[in-house]
């Protein structure tokens, strides 16, 4: 069974363009989470998509938005990059809805570098 | 909110020896899961071990084991017979029981050095 996928691996980008990140969850997870984690800073909640809506967000900034698509699958949309928006991004998926738990399962990340 | 608190940024063991590795948290809520997750330079986190807040008796995986002592809102991971591959970043995580909206609340992770 594949794991939490995500791509791409590694993104560079100059301050004020966009950045787009992608997490295919495990099949049958309906849950995703985001988060940032920058150098020193553990992991920071950014964002949690259940069943194709929004359901929470973190103390971030409205450049950072996403969605989550009928399959799934979600996206992190990063506008106006700024040089401390550099960190790896982790996404997580577990089962949601009325099956909703507390087993997440991670994917390898993508490290955005924003020079 | 939540906090997670992991006081030690770095750890070293001796191969075959046993470390503990430290983790508190604050929370007013009676019923939640915490976590070890490990985080190899291949940067997945892995979940090392969880424990339900509503069971006394102590999570144990194999050479994984944690103390977890709910009065003093501690949750400690003690690895024995260290291994070269046990080397990585250990984050302690917090979970409400409903699901929690945010997720995991993770402590900043402590770096564990595994010395040959």
């Amino acid at each position: 069974e594949a794991g939490v996928t995500q791509s791409p691996t590694h993104l560079i980008k100059t301050r004020g363009q966009q950045a787009t990140l992608r997490c295919s969850p495990i099949s049958g997870h309906t849950s995703v989470y985001w988060y940032q984690q920058a150098l020193g800073l553990g992991l920071q909640f950014l964002l949690w998509y259940d069943e194709g809506e929004e359901r929470n967000r973190g103390n971030f900034p409205p450049r950072f938005s996403g969605r989550q698509f009928p399959n799934y699958s979600s996206e992190l949309n990063v506008n106006a990059l700024e040089l401390e928006d550099s960190a790896l991004y982790l996404c997580a998926s577990s089962l949601g809805g009325m099956e909703l738990n507390e087993k997440l399962f991670f994917g390898s990340g993508t490290q955005l570098s924003v020079l | 909110a939540q906090t997670v608190t992991q006081s030690q940024p770095e750890m070293s063991v001796q191969e075959a020896e046993t470390v503990t590795l430290s983790c508190t948290y604050d929370t007013s809520e009676s019923d939640y899961y915490l976590f070890w997750y490990k985080q190899p330079p291949s940067r997945q986190m892995i979940l090392v071990i969880r424990q339900e807040a509503y069971k006394q008796q102590n999570a144990t995986e194999n050479r994984f084991s944690v103390n977890f002592q709910k009065a003093a809102k501690s949750f400690s991971l003690k690895i024995s017979d260290s291994q070269l591959g046990d080397a990585a970043m250990y984050f302690c995580a917090y979970r409400s029981f409903g699901g929690g909206a945010d997720g995991l609340t993770f402590g900043k992770g402590t770096h564990l050095i595994i010395q040959p």
